[in-house]
């Protein structure tokens, strides 16, 4: 298995507050990315990071910002928590090899109250 | 753009039944085609994987070939077990974008 933690793994949370979701790899992949997975949406792109500092929009990402100061990390945040981000989240790396494969951290289940 | 379509699920079966999930994607350029798995409460694992028109990958009893000519990754099994339910999301990517896209998931459970 790909070395991909994610915490906290569930975050019960009110609306307005701020959220941060930590992804963390050990395989020291280039390419990073957030997902959430919603009930008939499949999995829809938040933001993704193509290196340290280097990061780019995805289809949803509107609410959230992103980080990566170091290759083995990429935080999510939640400036102010809506209810409509209550999701699952996950994390995702690839090496960058040409068309490579994706992993998946475990996911973190977020409710905003 | 690039897209990825599913059958719709719930799919229910008897165990030892064959299973086929349909996938066909729309893509510029030649991608590489994807099958997942997600187990409950888990995160997605590879299932298998083609990168090139007429390869077949394979898994764990899993097969699907990449048809060109269809636009279709179509996921088959012959004898599914109990421990096969889950859901199966079929994904693309492309040449010069390090970008996913994922179908919406095709839930299977398979009855004793």
């Amino acid at each position: 298995d790909a070395g991909i933690t994610q915490s906290p793994r569930h975050k019960v949370t009110e609306t307005g507050t701020p959220v941060t979701l930590r992804c963390h790899q050990t395989e020291n992949h280039r390419y990073m990315y957030w997902y959430r997975q919603d009930p008939g949406h499949g999995l829809r792109l938040i933001h993704y990071s193509y290196g340290v500092k280097d990061t780019d929009k995805g289809e949803v990402s509107d609410g959230y910002s992103v980080s990566r100061s170091k290759t083995e990390d990429f935080l999510l945040t939640l400036e102010s928590a809506t209810s409509s981000q209550t999701s699952v989240y996950f994390c995702a790396i690839s090496g960058g090899q040409f068309m490579g494969t994706q992993y998946f951290g475990p996911g973190t289940r977020l409710t905003v109250l | 753009g690039d897209s990825v379509t599913q059958m719709e699920g719930p799919v229910t079966l008897s165990e030892e039944a064959f299973l086929t999930i349909n996938c066909t994607y729309t893509a510029t350029g030649y991608p590489s085609l994807f099958w997942y798995v997600q187990y409950p409460g888990e995160g997605l694992q590879l299932l298998l994987k083609a990168t090139k028109a007429d390869d077949k990958g394979s898994n764990k009893g899993f097969e699907a070939t990449y048809r060109k000519e269809t636009t279709s990754f179509h996921l088959e099994k012959g004898s599914v077990q109990v421990s096969d339910s889950a859901v199966y999301f079929c994904a693309l990517t492309t040449s010069g974008t390090y970008k996913y896209i994922f179908g919406t998931g095709t839930r299977l459970k398979v009855l004793a």
